[in-house]
This record gives C-alpha cells, sequence and structure tokens, in this order.
C-alpha cells in the first residue's frame, strides 16, 4: 500500500507555544489530506480536509485559526496548532488520498502532550 | 442517523474461529467500501477496500457487501490474538466529493 509519513511522531510542549506536524505522502500525489484528532479510547474524529492550493475545510467545531492548515504541495500538508494548551494534547493523525485509487491511507500519527 | 453505523463491541472470538464484524450505512449513493485495522495507540491501516456486490477475498479476511441492504461486512478466519485490534468501516459518496465516513469501530478480542 501507499506510505504517508507524519513528523515527528510525538512532541511534549509548553503551553502557549506553537506546534507544527507535518504529513507527507512519501509514493503518491494526494489532493487532499485529511487531519484528525483521537482521544484515548475514541472513535477518529475528522478535524479539517486539506485541499493543495486551496482553503483548508474544517469541521464544525474546530477553530481554524488555532489549527492552521497548509497544503502548498501534492506530498505535503502541515498542521499547526497555535498557543496550544494542556486541552490540545492528543492523537492527531493524517491522510492523504490517493485519487487513482480512491483509497485514503493513514500516517503512523502525532502524539501532542501540551504541559 | 449516523453515515455509518458500527457495534462498538467488544466482540471476543476464540483463537481459530470466525470473527464477523458488520457495519451500515445510511446512504444509497455510496459507491466505495473500506475497512481500517487500528491497533491501540497505533493510526489505522487498510485492510480491504470493495466496491461491487458481493464477496472479496484476500488471505483470511472476506469482505462482503450488499448495497440492497446497505451494509459490508467482514469476516476474519482463523482469527489469531494478533488480530485483536478495533475495526473501522468506511465509506464514500461521490455527491460529498468522495468524503470518507468512517464509523466509531468496533473493538475485537481474539481469546487465545
Amino acid at each position: 500500500g501507499a506510505v504517508v509519513s507524519q513528523h515527528p511522531s510525538r512532541v511534549i510542549c509548553k503551553s502557549g507555544t506553537s506546534v507544527k506536524i507535518e504529513c507527507r505522502s512519501l509514493d503518491f500525489q494526494a489532493t487532499t489530506m485529511f487531519w484528525y484528532r483521537q482521544f484515548p479510547k475514541k472513535s477518529l474524529m475528522l478535524m479539517a480536509t486539506s485541499n493543495e492550493g486551496s482553503k483548508a475545510t474544517y469541521e464544525q467545531g474546530v477553530e481554524k485559526d488555532k489549527f492552521l492548515i497548509n497544503h502548498a504541495s501534492l506530498t505535503l500538508s502541515t498542521l499547526t496548532v497555535t498557543s496550544a494548551h494542556p486541552e490540545d494534547s492528543s492523537f492527531y493523525i493524517c491522510s492523504a488520498r490517493d485519487t487513482v485509487q480512491e483509497t485514503q491511507y493513514f500516517g503512523p500519527g502525532t502524539r501532542l502532550l501540551v504541559l | 442517523q449516523k453515515e455509518v453505523e458500527q457495534n462498538s463491541g467488544p466482540l471476543s472470538v476464540p483463537e481459530g474461529a470466525i470473527a464477523s464484524l458488520n457495519c451500515t450505512y445510511s446512504d444509497r449513493g455510496s459507491q466505495s467500501f473500506f475497512w481500517y485495522r487500528q491497533y491501540s495507540g497505533k493510526s489505522p491501516e487498510l485492510i480491504m477496500s470493495i466496491y461491487s456486490n458481493g464477496d472479496k477475498e484476500d488471505g483470511r479476511f472476506t469482505a462482503q457487501l450488499n448495497k440492497a441492504s446497505q451494509y459490508v461486512s467482514l469476516l476474519i478466519r482463523d482469527s489469531q490474538p494478533s488480530d485483536s485490534a478495533t475495526y473501522l468501516c468506511a465509506v464514500t459518496r461521490s455527491n460529498t466529493g468522495n468524503q470518507f465516513y468512517f464509523g466509531t469501530g468496533t473493538s475485537l478480542t481474539v481469546i487465545p
């Protein structure tokens, strides 16, 4: 299957700082990438849909000024958690859609802990 | 009504048995169907995709799609303890730009 990478895999930061998470599709081009968050023992929650070259579409309840998404190329999308607070601590997972196979592949996730 | 519904479980089966996971979806316009496996603390990984009515087999896994009844299932034969995970069903609809709709997942435990 296709490979999607995420970096960093784990980050610990102080409250008030910003954290950038990168998501890359390594062997295919992805015009669309998705950002999810998942709390322990809970289901995936879609945060936003990221389209290359255009603004991201955010799900209801997700603050676009807090979770900045940039999809500057067909293989890279970034999520920046601005002014992070402890309640932002979560498992953030990106996925990329392979438009040829119409399949969504997930990155390994980034575990964020805000102190 | 949720787009995709799954029984959250937990579903427990003995090692070597067949595990049957079910998923129903609400929109008849749904076109593509996927099963993902998610181990605790890890991200989901794709197991199977199915697009037309009937069965699709891949090793110990068989996906079954019935569009008339709007359900898709996943059978795991000869279940192994390593199959213990949460299984997510996902569906896409063409009239939403092929947006993926995920179920909440079914937790499976295979008992040695």
